[in-house]
């Protein structure tokens, strides 16, 4: 069961345009939403994170959007630029969970977002 | 800066052979864990370790087995490696506090023939 829905699957933007990825979720004990960035032969890294007490949270030119009610969120790169090519992953977390599963990530399925120059 | 290393960065086994990939953490993290990478599929947790000789499974543990001896190494076992083993691999690490991150190695690109 996959419990992040990570959409869409591949993306291209030209370069300056605005680059989107959307997640869904669906355990509602989910309580820390985190973007990993990976490029090629690395590991992912953390890009930006979001708890639910807040709808927005930026950082330069990125931000995430979250709508609890409608157990959504998404990223947005803003002036995307050609080094912003990479396979992004949204995340999901339940800090609260018992026992110690509170430390487990739940990932979505990734986006390989290709900006051209 | 934190630094989780994995052991390899690319192997070839043979259907059948053992596998053991190894991580390294240097950052006194209590948690750490392995995922597997496949396109398409995202990262889906194998097994997870909050303390050293504490080990849970993930979502997808069948085929595998992990071993923590020390704090900072968490080692991935195949037993009998098969072709559906085939994968991206990659270790994590955090703290055991419920609001850090987690850092991740350079991966281990797998091939079973």
């Amino acid at each position: 069961q996959q419990q992040v829905k990570q959409s869409p699957q591949s993306l291209i933007v030209q370069k300056g345009g605005i680059s989107i990825i959307n997640c869904a979720y669906e355990n509602t004990a989910f309580d820390y939403f985190p973007w990993y960035q990976q490029f090629p032969g690395k590991g992912p890294a953390l890009l930006i994170a979001i708890r639910p007490d807040v709808s927005e949270k930026k950082e330069g030119r990125f931000t995430i959007s979250f709508n609890k009610s409608a157990k959504q969120f998404s990223l947005h790169i803003m002036d995307s630029q050609p080094g912003d090519s990479a396979t992004y992953f949204c995340a999901a977390r339940n800090s609260n969970a018992g026992g110690t599963s509170y430390g487990k990530l739940t990932f979505g399925q990734g986006t390989i977002l290709t900006v051209h120059p | 800066d934190v630094k989780v290393t994995q052991s390899s960065r690319y192997l070839v086994k043979r259907t059948g052979e053992k596998v053991f990939l190894e991580c390294v953490q240097d950052m006194d993290h209590e948690n750490m864990f392995w995922y597997r990478q496949d396109p398409g599929l995202g990262l889906r947790l194998i097994y997870f370790s909050y303390d050293v000789k504490m080990k849970e499974k993930g979502d997808i543990p069948e085929g595998y087995s992990v071993s923590r001896e020390k704090k900072e190494r968490f080692s991935l076992i195949l037993e009998s490696a098969s072709t559906n083993q085939t994968s991206m691999y990659l270790c994590a690490s955090s703290f055991g506090d419920r609001n850090t991150e987690a850092f991740f190695g350079q991966g281990t690109r797998l091939t079973v023939v």
